[in-house]
């Protein structure tokens, strides 16, 4: 069956400090990869995404970076925290045209 | 990237229908429309999702207009863990590149 693994749950950094998220997929083969930021009561905002191994496009210029080092593995990163990095990170996959499968999300709290 | 429009919040009686409105008018005839939903703290969870013909399974239906322009998300009988934000998207081949809206949340009263 098709899973995706997104850790941690919730993480509270402080700001200057470096980020590090992962997501792996099992089950499915060279599929989309997606981050997503959710801020309280919003939708959804594409981050990056990666259609393959070392493959990224940023949706949004930022304070963060994504990398693809293997099919099923996406990591969303950042040097420096800012306070607006805050939020609620998402990721997904998904193998057109069927739809997307979100993690459980990580909760990031900069201070 | 792909514009949906949908209601801000809907209300529904717990164990009648909801019918969750989507419009798409600028969708193209490669377009898929799909619906999610999302629990509080949680991902959204993948619900349907179709290209022109309507279109049911276990959680739900989508009646799909005949111009595409525009779909309806069913829930044939509103439970209290039916309360969540449903966000209505369209996705095209390729890259995919889509955004979420806002989405309709939806509250069921008991």
């Amino acid at each position: 069956s098709q899973t995706i693994h997104q850790w941690p749950a919730t993480l509270v950094q402080p700001v200057g400090s470096p980020l590090s998220l992962e997501c792996t997929v099992e089950g499915t083969s060279n599929p989309n990869l997606y981050w997503y930021r959710q801020a309280a009561g919003r939708g959804l905002q594409l981050l990056f995404y990666s259609v393959g191994i070392g493959q990224i496009s940023s949706e949004v210029p930022q304070n963060l970076s994504a990398s693809r080092p293997q099919d099923r593995q996406f990591i969303l990163s950042s040097k420096k925290l800012l306070l607006s990095d805050s939020g609620f990170y998402l990721c997904a996959w998904s193998v057109f045209p069927g739809g997307y499968t979100f993690g459980s999300g990580t909760r990031l709290t900069v201070v | 990237d792909a514009k949906t429009t949908q209601p801000n919040s809907m209300e529904s009686n717990e164990e009648e229908p909801v019918h969750l409105p989507c419009n798409h008018s600028t969708i193209s005839g490669t377009d898929y429309i799909h619906w999610y939903r999302q629990l509080p703290s949680q991902g959204p969870e993948y619900v349907i999702h179709g290209l022109t013909s309507n279109v049911n399974n276990r959680m739900a239906s989508l009646a799909i207009a005949e111009d595409r322009k525009s779909s309806t998300l069913i829930l044939h009988r509103a439970t209290l863990r039916d309360a969540a934000v449903y966000y209505c998207i369209r996705v095209s081949g390729g890259y995919q590149k889509v955004t979420f809206g806002t989405g309709t949340k939806l509250q069921v009263i008991p």
